[in-house]
């Protein structure tokens, strides 16, 4: 299966700055999905990023808050912006290797941010 | 809103058991079905996945899915307290991403 190397593997941050998080995979992989995981609850999608064309934002986050690069088949950044405290929490890419064997969805190790 | 329900326990169950895990979904559409283990402060990781009704075993582990129903279950036999984690149920498509549920948090006592 695919190997997703994620980093910064945690961080804290300063309310008002902005970190970026990358994702690089060790295969081309066409759909890559960023989550956002808050202490004790589960996983929530905030974007769908091809490679090639704007991301795909869920209802609640906007692109200004979370912008996503994709500029090829392997690699991602999320950048969390103007971070406030409720931005803390786990940060996780995924990627569907559904052309790979075991079928299933990736997850990087996550990025534990804290924001302070 | 495609919703995946899971109860969230904790579950307990005595080491050598049987721990039984459900998760209700409500896209009827839903064709792949995924169960993931996640430890505390670490990523989900893929233990199951099934497409078909009926059951799919791996090692220890049983997937039961029942379309009709929208009921997917996940059956860990002979559970070790290393099996103590939150359980993920997670719904989709290929192409497009998972939805999970809440997670179900197993303790496998000694």
């Amino acid at each position: 299966s695919a190997v997703i190397s994620q980093k910064p593997s945690r961080d804290i941050c300063q309310r008002g700055t902005s970190l970026t998080i990358q994702c690089q995979v060790d295969s081309q992989v066409t759909m890559m999905f960023w989550y956002r995981q808050q202490p004790g609850q589960s996983l929530t999608l905030i974007a769908t990023a091809n490679q090639g064309s704007e991301a795909t934002y869920e209802s609640g986050f906007v692109i200004d808050k979370f912008p996503i690069s994709r500029p090829n088949l392997t690699f991602s950044t999320l950048t969390v912006s103007n971070m406030s405290p409720e931005d803390s929490s786990i940060y996780l890419c995924s990627v569907d290797t559904s052309t790979h064997i075991p079928y299933g969805y990736t997850f990087g190790s996550g990025t534990r941010l804290t924001v302070v | 809103q495609k919703e995946v329900e899971q109860n969230s326990g904790p579950l307990s169950v005595p080491e050598g058991a049987i721990a039984s895990l459900n998760c209700t979904y409500s896209d009827r559409g839903s064709q792949s079905f995924f169960w993931y283990r996640q430890y505390s402060g670490k990523s989900p990781e893929l233990i199951m996945f099934i497409y078909s009704n009926g059951d799919k075993e791996d090692g220890r582990f049983t997937a039961q899915l029942n379309k009709a129903s929208q009921y997917v279950s996940l059956l860990i036999r002979d559970s070790q307290p290393s099996d103590s984690a939150t359980y993920l149920c997670a719904v989709g498509d290929s192409g497009y991403a998972l939805n999970f549920g809440k997670g179900t948090s197993l303790l496998v006592t000694p």
